[in-house]
């Protein structure tokens, strides 16, 4: 139980174009989803919490018009970069919460990340 | 100075041997502690996870967790190839899986057969 699934594992794009990722649970209801980005050799960096329903909640310098994030329904949530540079090409991953959210944050349940080269 | 400190290694130890990885922290809210798998181009996994302080055994691995030294660890006993990856530790202060982790760094550990 408690999959997340990310498309697409891997996509390129050309500067200026926008991209989006996917993010889905597959076997359960997640009324908040997380999205991170993690450099080379780096740590994961919250970029922003999202609830179903609700606007994005994003972290201090992360641009909220070029990280486009929609939760529409309780089993999927959207990462849009728009007008992509190459210094956005990173390994973006999700995280998903349950529908009741009583348990302790340890019941994240990551997906497989998506790897954004930009050209 | 970051919330949650973790050397970075590289790490390699033989095949067998007793690994420990640790993290530091400064924020006295924290609550949770997690440590994180995290393989080459995937996401992360979880291993372990404590509450407060302690210890927490699991197979070969072992999570300990001192809140006073602000400082939490994890052993992996009869260490095997299979464990080489990055662990990353992370942090929650909040009981409710809807709020947000801080990690660390993470450690890469190379397990030498």
């Amino acid at each position: 139980g408690a999959v997340v699934s990310q498309h697409p594992s891997w996509v390129i794009c050309k500067s200026g174009t926008s991209v989006k990722i996917e993010c889905r649970s597959l076997d359960f209801q997640a009324t908040t989803m997380f999205w991170y980005r993690q450099f080379p050799k780096q740590s994961l960096m919250l970029m922003a919490t999202s609830n179903e329903g609700s606007k994005a909640t994003y972290e201090q310098g992360v641009e909220k018009d070029k990280f486009l994030i929609n939760h529409a329904s309780l089993t999927l949530s959207t990462l849009t970069v728009t007008s992509a540079h190459p210094e956005d090409s990173s390994f973006y991953i999700c995280s998903a919460t349950d529908l009741i959210g009583l348990a302790g944050p340890y019941e994240q349940y990551f997906g497989p990340g998506t790897r954004l080269t930009v050209t | 100075q970051k919330e949650v400190e973790q050397d970075p290694g590289p790490l390699s130890v033989p095949e067998g041997a007793i690994v420990s990885l640790n993290c530091t922290y400064s924020n006295s809210a924290f609550q949770y502690f997690m440590w994180y798998r995290q393989y080459s181009r995937k996401g992360p996994e979880l291993l372990m996870y404590t509450y407060s302080s302690g210890n927490k055994e699991d197979g070969r691995f072992t999570a300990q967790v001192d809140k006073s030294s602000k400082y939490i660890s994890l052993f992996i006993r009869d260490s095997q190839p299979s464990d080489s990856a990055t662990y990353l530790c992370a942090m929650g202060g909040g009981y409710f899986g809807n709020e947000k982790l801080t990690f660390g760094t993470g450690t890469r550990l190379t397990i030498i057969p």
